[in-house]
C-alpha cells in the first residue's frame, strides 16, 4: 500500500533550526517533494529528491534515504514567515502512470 | 507566464445544487490533477487527467463527482447535488510531464461552502 507519515505539529523559535521528518511506503517510488502551504493559500514547491543524499537550497535543505523510506526537511535561521504547513509528497509510478501521494502536513509555528 | 488559474475562488451552494470548478493549467502543461483539502488536513488526490483523457480517478467518489479536461478550454470538476460534506478547498495542479524534476504547480484553490 501507500502511506506517508509526518508529525502533525512542531514549534520552534525564531533564528533556530528545525527538522521535519517524513516516512513513506510506496511500491513504485519516483521522487519525493516538499511543499510549503500558508493558511488559506495554495501549496508552493520547495524541494525535490530522487537520489539519496542532501539537496540544499538557501535556508532549506531536504534529505532522502530510499532504503529507509525516510526524508527530512531542514529549515535554518527560522523566520516568523516560515510559520506554515509543510507537506511531504511522494510520486508513485504504477501501471505506466504516476500519482502524487501527500502526507497530512506538519504545522510549524515559529515563536519570537 | 501566468500560473495555474482557478475560478471561482469562492463558491457558495445550497444542498442539492451543482458546483462547477474550473482550472486552467499553466501554458505548456498537459497534465492536470485535482485535490480536495478539508480544514486542518492534507491534500487528498481525486483525479488525474491529460487532454481528453482521464488517467486515474481512483480518488473520486463514485457518485455525484465528475471531471473532464477537453481539448480546448479549462479542466472542469463537477459536483452534482452537493451536500454539506462537500465543503472544502479544491486545488488544481498542473505539470508539463510527470518525470524527472517536473513538479506540480498549484492553483489558488476554490473554496466551496455548502449551506
Amino acid at each position: 500500500g501507500q502511506n506517508i507519515d509526518q508529525p502533525t505539529e512542531m514549534t520552534a523559535t525564531e533564528g533556530a533550526i528545525v527538522q521535519i521528518n517524513c516516512t513513506y511506503q510506496t511500491s513504485g517510488f519516483n521522487g519525493l517533494f516538499w511543499y510549503q502551504q500558508h493558511a488559506g493559500e495554495a501549496p508552493t514547491f520547495l524541494s525535490y529528491n530522487v537520489l539519496d543524499g542532501l539537496e540544499e537550497k538557501g535556508r532549506f535543505s531536504s534529505f532522502l534515504s530510499r532504503s529507509k523510506g525516510y526524508s527530512y526537511l531542514l529549515l535554518k535561521e527560522l523566520q516568523m514567515k516560515d510559520s506554515a504547513s509543510y507537506l511531504c509528497a511522494v510520486r508513485d509510478h504504477y501501471s505506466g502512470t504516476y500519482k502524487y501521494i501527500f502526507g497530512t502536513g506538519t504545522r510549524l509555528k515559529v515563536l519570537a | 507566464n501566468a500560473g495555474v488559474m482557478q475560478n471561482p475562488r469562492h463558491l457558495v451552494r445550497r444542498r442539492g445544487q451543482e458546483a462547477r470548478l474550473r482550472c486552467s493549467p499553466m501554458k505548456g502543461h498537459s497534465h492536470v490533477y485535482w485535490y480536495r483539502q478539508l480544514p486542518e488536513e492534507g491534500l487528498k488526490f481525486m483525479v488525474y487527467l491529460q487532454k481528453e483523457n482521464i488517467i486515474d480517478e481512483s480518488g473520486m467518489p463514485k457518485e455525484r463527482f465528475s471531471a473532464e479536461f477537453p481539448k480546448e478550454g479549462p479542466s472542469i470538476l463537477r459536483i452534482q447535488q452537493v451536500v454539506r460534506g462537500d465543503s472544502a478547498a479544491y486545488f488544481c495542479a498542473s505539470s508539463p510531464e510527470t518525470r524527472g524534476t517536473d513538479t506540480q504547480y498549484f492553483g489558488p484553490g476554490t473554496r466551496l461552502t455548502v449551506l
